[in-house]
């Protein structure tokens, strides 16, 4: 059983459109992430969910809307897509407190936006 | 944050000890030392985490000098399978700590393992 995982894992579409990418754990954590990895490898934390609350959002555009309909599930819509988008999204999961704090990641899923 | 530096990139053959060394010399009293690792087209995988001192566990060794701004990730008898890129993070090590939440993976170190 995959312990996070994520679809689709690859993305293309056009410059304008909307996309979502979903992300589901299995592994009964409370703290949801997604991070977003650009072409040189620099992996940085978009948002972060905490049993469905929103509890970082690290200035990422409005044009990015993140939903957690359940502590399993965090889904990243993204509206208007521009060609600087295109990168690999990762959605992680780990414990809140009381553990070490390892994350658990996705397989990523590759947007390109043409 | 305590911003972390790494080398960009290694070389190494089977068989080799890899010794990766990361500073941190903004380290807070709180933070907490983890490296990753990832292989091509997959997400990071946790390695290791340490506080101070010595960890060692079935794949690889921490070793972490008293003042704690700096940190080397050793890898005994590497294998080709070991090509990868590492990554160091510093911060609090569970998600309800101030900093955690917003821990970015550098660059990383890109280790080559030849045969």
């Amino acid at each position: 059983d995959t312990a996070v995982s994520q679809t689709p894992k690859y993305l293309v579409t056009q410059m304008g459109n909307d996309k979502s990418i979903k992300c589901e754990q299995n592994l009964g954590h409370d703290t949801m992430y997604w991070y977003k990895q650009d072409s040189k490898k620099f992996l940085k934390i978009m948002f972060s969910y905490n049993n469905k609350e929103l509890i970082i959002n690290e200035t990422v555009p409005n044009r990015f809307s993140p939903k957690s309909p359940d502590k399993a599930h965090l889904n990243l819509h993204i509206n208007s897509l521009e060609l600087g988008d295109s990168a690999v999204y990762f959605c992680a999961s780990s414990h809140y407190s009381g553990h070490t704090g390892e994350l658990f990641f996705g397989e990523g899923s590759r947007l390109t936006v043409l | 944050l305590a911003k972390t530096t790494q080398p960009i990139s290694m070389d190494s053959y089977e068989g080799q000890e890899v010794n990766i060394t990361c500073s941190h010399n903004n380290i807070a009293t709180n933070d907490y030392i983890t490296w990753y690792q990832q292989f091509p087209s997959q997400g990071p995988r946790f390695i290791i985490q340490g506080y101070k001192t010595k960890v060692t566990n079935e794949v690889a060794s921490l070793f972490i000098p008293a003042d704690r701004k700096s940190s080397t990730l050793s890898l005994p008898r590497v294998s080709l399978s070991d090509t990868a890129v590492y990554y160091c993070l510093v911060g609090e090590n569970n998600a309800g700590g101030t900093s955690y939440g917003k821990l970015t993976f550098g660059q990383g170190t890109i280790l080559t393992v030849h045969p």
